[in-house]
């Protein structure tokens, strides 16, 4: 069975603490995706990465920063986390040709106080 | 640039009720298109996908979409709902040539089946 697997399901960090959100997938995928969903808003990319340490800005990458050192690894880093950054953080990975699905992970629901 | 709308962000039927979530996007370029399902404390997976061919298709769980490139919209429909059908669901579409970066998302539909 694919899987993407994203460290944590729920966090709760402090306004300013530099905070690591972790994907990890098996599937050998050359892209792999960071998304956040807010309700209203749908699931919004925030970077993408195509290759190992290759990382592209997707459309909100504001107070986000990334790390690809291994295929099958891909990290989200907030440099100092804000409360508006409250969100649901969804990790995905997919094949390079777009006629492909993207795999998700089961999310990691991320509150800053 | 793409977009897409999915203009209802909720969804209530009865049990064993006709249903259709609607979808409509916006390119400059021929796209692929998809809807995913969201199931409650879980991650997105695919439901069902377009990409050539005929413009009807289908998933395992009997939903169904069509491509109408005329008006622009791949309406997810299913003729009979299930409770296990409650989900938020996800039109996204991308464009073939631009990589799979592109894929966009709408702001999803959460179904709701009332017994």
């Amino acid at each position: 069975d694919v899987k993407v697997t994203q460290s944590s399901r729920y966090l709760v960090k402090r306004t300013g603490e530099k905070v690591f959100l972790e994907c990890v997938q098996d599937m050998d995928h050359e892209n792999m995706f960071w998304y956040r969903q807010d309700p209203g808003l749908g699931l919004r990319l925030i970077y993408f990465s195509y290759d190992v340490k290759m990382k592209e800005k997707g459309d909100i990458p504001e107070g986000y920063s990334v790390s690809r050192e291994k295929k099958e690894r891909f990290s989200l880093i907030l440099e100092s986390a804000s409360t508006n950054q409250t969100s649901m953080y969804l990790c995905a990975s997919s094949l390079l040709q777009t006629d492909t699905e993207a795999f998700f992970g089961q999310g990691t629901r991320l509150t800053v106080v | 640039a793409q977009s897409v709308t999915q203009l209802d962000s909720q969804v209530p039927v009865f049990e064993e009720a006709p249903v259709e979530l609607r979808c409509n996007y916006s390119s400059s370029v021929s796209v692929y298109l998809f809807w995913y399902v969201q199931y409650p404390n879980q991650g997105l997976q695919l439901l069902l996908k377009y990409l050539s061919g005929s413009t009807l298709v289908e998933s395992i769980n009997g939903f169904e979409a069509e491509f109408n490139k005329s008006q622009t919209s791949f309406h997810l429909r299913k003729p009979s709902v299930h409770i296990s059908d409650t989900a938020e669901y996800f039109c996204a579409v991308s464009a073939p040539n631009f990589g799979n970066e592109k894929l966009t998302f709408g702001t999803g539909t959460r179904l709701t089946i009332i017994p």
